[in-house]
Protein backbone atom coordinates (compact mmCIF):
# COMPACT_ATOMS: atom_id res chain seq x y z
CA UNK A 1 0.00 0.00 0.00
CA UNK A 2 1.19 3.58 -0.58
CA UNK A 3 2.02 5.84 1.97
CA UNK A 4 4.37 7.72 4.28
CA UNK A 5 6.49 6.52 6.92
CA UNK A 6 7.84 8.42 9.64
CA UNK A 7 10.08 7.11 12.05
CA UNK A 8 10.92 7.17 14.92
CA UNK A 9 7.48 7.24 16.69
CA UNK A 10 8.74 8.90 20.20
CA UNK A 11 12.24 10.33 20.13
CA UNK A 12 14.03 11.80 23.27
CA UNK A 13 16.50 14.32 23.11
CA UNK A 14 18.98 15.91 25.91
CA UNK A 15 19.52 19.96 24.83
CA UNK A 16 21.63 20.54 22.55
CA UNK A 17 21.85 17.19 20.73
CA UNK A 18 20.67 17.23 17.40
CA UNK A 19 18.19 15.08 15.70
CA UNK A 20 17.10 13.61 12.23
CA UNK A 21 13.37 12.71 12.24
CA UNK A 22 12.93 10.47 8.90
CA UNK A 23 9.95 10.81 6.15
CA UNK A 24 10.04 8.23 3.09
CA UNK A 25 6.82 8.37 0.80
CA UNK A 26 6.29 5.38 -1.78
CA UNK A 27 3.35 7.49 -3.60
CA UNK A 28 5.15 8.89 -6.13
CA UNK A 29 4.38 12.69 -5.02
CA UNK A 30 6.41 15.86 -5.75
CA UNK A 31 5.91 17.97 -2.66
CA UNK A 32 7.17 17.08 0.57
CA UNK A 33 6.23 18.85 3.59
CA UNK A 34 7.27 19.33 7.42
CA UNK A 35 4.91 20.30 9.84
CA UNK A 36 5.14 21.17 13.89
CA UNK A 37 2.05 20.31 15.63
CA UNK A 38 1.17 22.33 19.31
CA UNK A 39 -1.76 22.09 21.12
CA UNK A 40 -3.79 24.51 20.83
CA UNK A 41 -1.85 25.93 17.47
CA UNK A 42 -2.82 23.99 14.42
CA UNK A 43 -0.34 23.11 12.26
CA UNK A 44 2.30 25.38 11.36
CA UNK A 45 5.06 24.91 8.18
CA UNK A 46 8.88 24.29 8.57
CA UNK A 47 10.07 23.17 5.60
CA UNK A 48 8.54 21.94 2.39
CA UNK A 49 10.22 20.74 -0.91
CA UNK A 50 8.74 20.88 -4.29
CA UNK A 51 11.56 18.98 -6.60
CA UNK A 52 14.66 16.75 -5.69
CA UNK A 53 17.58 19.26 -4.59
CA UNK A 54 15.28 22.25 -3.78
CA UNK A 55 13.47 23.46 -0.94
CA UNK A 56 11.96 26.41 0.64
CA UNK A 57 11.57 27.81 4.40
CA UNK A 58 7.88 27.72 5.70
CA UNK A 59 6.91 30.01 8.33
CA UNK A 60 9.06 28.78 11.41
CA UNK A 61 12.14 27.46 9.86
CA UNK A 62 14.57 28.82 12.51
CA UNK A 63 16.43 26.24 14.19
CA UNK A 64 15.37 23.15 11.65
CA UNK A 65 16.92 22.02 8.31
CA UNK A 66 16.13 19.53 5.58
CA UNK A 67 17.62 17.60 2.39
CA UNK A 68 15.65 16.15 -0.73
CA UNK A 69 18.41 14.21 -2.48
CA UNK A 70 15.21 11.61 -3.55
CA UNK A 71 12.31 12.38 -4.46
CA UNK A 72 10.92 9.42 -1.94
CA UNK A 73 12.50 10.88 1.04
CA UNK A 74 12.61 13.99 2.96
CA UNK A 75 14.41 14.23 6.27
CA UNK A 76 14.21 17.11 9.14
CA UNK A 77 16.89 17.64 11.32
CA UNK A 78 16.14 19.26 14.84
CA UNK A 79 19.31 21.63 15.70
CA UNK A 80 20.45 22.29 18.63
CA UNK A 81 18.84 25.67 17.97
CA UNK A 82 16.02 25.14 18.17
CA UNK A 83 14.78 26.67 21.54
CA UNK A 84 11.98 24.91 22.20
CA UNK A 85 11.56 21.38 19.60
CA UNK A 86 8.99 19.16 22.25
CA UNK A 87 6.43 18.96 19.82
CA UNK A 88 4.69 16.46 17.34
CA UNK A 89 5.81 16.06 14.16
CA UNK A 90 3.95 15.64 10.78
CA UNK A 91 5.63 14.63 7.51
CA UNK A 92 3.15 14.97 4.10
CA UNK A 93 2.97 15.07 0.68
CA UNK A 94 1.28 15.95 -2.15
CA UNK A 95 0.90 14.96 -6.03
CA UNK A 96 1.28 18.98 -7.50
CA UNK A 97 0.93 17.25 -11.11
CA UNK A 98 -2.92 18.33 -10.63
CA UNK A 99 -3.54 21.78 -12.27
CA UNK A 100 -6.14 24.31 -9.91
CA UNK A 101 -7.82 23.12 -6.56
CA UNK A 102 -6.60 20.02 -4.82
CA UNK A 103 -2.98 20.48 -6.08
CA UNK A 104 -2.17 20.86 -2.19
CA UNK A 105 -4.13 18.42 -1.05
CA UNK A 106 -1.91 16.70 1.66
CA UNK A 107 -1.57 13.00 2.48
CA UNK A 108 0.46 12.78 6.25
CA UNK A 109 2.01 10.65 7.67
CA UNK A 110 1.52 9.32 11.03
CA UNK A 111 4.15 11.45 13.31
CA UNK A 112 6.97 11.45 15.32
CA UNK A 113 6.40 13.06 18.52
CA UNK A 114 9.96 14.64 20.17
CA UNK A 115 10.50 15.26 23.64
CA UNK A 116 13.55 17.02 24.79
CA UNK A 117 14.91 16.43 28.54
CA UNK B 1 -1.38 38.31 7.98
CA UNK B 2 -3.79 35.05 6.21
CA UNK B 3 -5.26 33.88 9.21
CA UNK B 4 -7.62 30.86 9.89
CA UNK B 5 -10.12 30.32 12.90
CA UNK B 6 -11.67 27.82 14.11
CA UNK B 7 -14.86 27.54 16.55
CA UNK B 8 -15.28 25.60 18.88
CA UNK B 9 -11.71 25.02 19.93
CA UNK B 10 -12.99 22.17 21.97
CA UNK B 11 -16.46 20.38 22.84
CA UNK B 12 -18.59 17.49 24.48
CA UNK B 13 -21.38 15.40 23.15
CA UNK B 14 -23.37 12.80 23.95
CA UNK B 15 -23.48 10.04 20.87
CA UNK B 16 -26.69 10.64 18.54
CA UNK B 17 -26.08 15.12 18.72
CA UNK B 18 -25.99 17.12 15.89
CA UNK B 19 -22.45 19.04 16.00
CA UNK B 20 -21.82 21.96 14.08
CA UNK B 21 -18.05 23.30 13.72
CA UNK B 22 -16.88 26.14 12.25
CA UNK B 23 -13.98 28.03 10.02
CA UNK B 24 -13.17 31.17 9.21
CA UNK B 25 -10.73 32.93 7.09
CA UNK B 26 -9.23 35.93 6.00
CA UNK B 27 -6.59 35.21 3.46
CA UNK B 28 -5.44 36.40 -0.21
CA UNK B 29 -5.86 34.57 -3.33
CA UNK B 30 -8.28 32.15 -1.46
CA UNK B 31 -8.34 28.41 -3.57
CA UNK B 32 -9.69 26.17 -1.83
CA UNK B 33 -10.53 25.19 2.18
CA UNK B 34 -9.84 21.62 3.06
CA UNK B 35 -11.01 19.74 6.51
CA UNK B 36 -9.35 17.23 7.73
CA UNK B 37 -10.12 14.68 10.76
CA UNK B 38 -7.12 13.57 12.97
CA UNK B 39 -8.09 10.50 15.31
CA UNK B 40 -4.44 9.46 16.64
CA UNK B 41 -1.65 10.77 14.29
CA UNK B 42 -2.07 11.12 10.60
CA UNK B 43 -4.51 13.57 9.70
CA UNK B 44 -7.26 11.69 7.18
CA UNK B 45 -8.41 13.97 4.23
CA UNK B 46 -12.63 14.83 4.63
CA UNK B 47 -13.80 17.48 1.95
CA UNK B 48 -12.11 19.96 -0.26
CA UNK B 49 -14.69 22.84 -0.89
CA UNK B 50 -13.80 25.64 -3.64
CA UNK B 51 -17.72 27.22 -4.52
CA UNK B 52 -20.22 28.60 -2.12
CA UNK B 53 -23.47 26.83 -1.63
CA UNK B 54 -22.56 23.50 -2.69
CA UNK B 55 -22.66 21.28 -0.05
CA UNK B 56 -20.37 18.36 -0.07
CA UNK B 57 -21.59 15.01 2.00
CA UNK B 58 -20.03 11.78 2.80
CA UNK B 59 -22.10 9.81 5.22
CA UNK B 60 -23.26 11.77 8.40
CA UNK B 61 -20.65 14.40 7.60
CA UNK B 62 -21.87 16.85 5.50
CA UNK B 63 -19.81 20.91 5.17
CA UNK B 64 -20.41 23.53 2.66
CA UNK B 65 -18.83 26.99 1.77
CA UNK B 66 -19.70 30.63 2.12
CA UNK B 67 -17.27 32.98 0.10
CA UNK B 68 -18.85 35.93 0.93
CA UNK B 69 -19.07 35.66 4.45
CA UNK B 70 -15.40 33.55 3.90
CA UNK B 71 -16.23 30.44 6.85
CA UNK B 72 -17.22 27.17 5.91
CA UNK B 73 -19.15 24.65 8.58
CA UNK B 74 -18.73 20.96 9.10
CA UNK B 75 -21.87 18.82 10.10
CA UNK B 76 -22.04 15.23 11.88
CA UNK B 77 -25.48 13.69 12.62
CA UNK B 78 -25.81 11.45 14.95
CA UNK B 79 -22.52 11.11 15.99
CA UNK B 80 -20.85 8.30 17.39
CA UNK B 81 -18.33 7.56 19.39
CA UNK B 82 -15.95 7.18 16.67
CA UNK B 83 -15.96 10.41 15.66
CA UNK B 84 -14.25 11.70 18.14
CA UNK B 85 -11.23 13.47 16.75
CA UNK B 86 -9.45 16.82 16.03
CA UNK B 87 -10.87 18.32 13.02
CA UNK B 88 -8.66 20.30 11.07
CA UNK B 89 -9.24 23.01 8.91
CA UNK B 90 -7.20 24.61 6.36
CA UNK B 91 -6.97 26.94 3.21
CA UNK B 92 -5.05 26.48 0.21
CA UNK B 93 -3.59 29.04 -1.62
CA UNK B 94 -3.95 30.12 -5.42
CA UNK B 95 -0.71 30.97 -5.37
CA UNK B 96 2.38 28.61 -4.08
CA UNK B 97 2.17 25.32 -2.45
CA UNK B 98 1.37 25.43 1.19
CA UNK B 99 -1.88 25.03 3.55
CA UNK B 100 -2.69 27.36 6.49
CA UNK B 101 -4.44 25.34 9.45
CA UNK B 102 -6.40 26.26 11.69
CA UNK B 103 -6.17 25.46 15.18
CA UNK B 104 -8.55 22.77 15.09
CA UNK B 105 -11.96 21.85 17.30
CA UNK B 106 -11.11 18.56 19.35
CA UNK B 107 -14.48 16.74 19.91
CA UNK B 108 -15.28 14.27 22.16
CA UNK B 109 -18.40 11.76 22.06
CA UNK B 110 -19.67 10.02 24.64
CA UNK B 111 -21.53 7.05 25.13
Amino acid sequence: DGGITQSPKYLFRKEGQNVTLSCEQNLNHDAMYWYRQDPGQGLRLIYYSQIVNDFQKGDIAEGYSVSREKKESFPLTVTSAQKNPTAFYLCASSILKVRGPGANVLTFGAGSRLTVL
Amino acid sequence: EDKVVQSPLSLVVHEGDTVTLNCSYEVTNFRSLLWYKQEKKAPTFLFMLTSSGIEKKSGRLSSILDKKELFSILNITATQTGDSAVYLCAVEFRYGNKLVFGAGTILRVKS
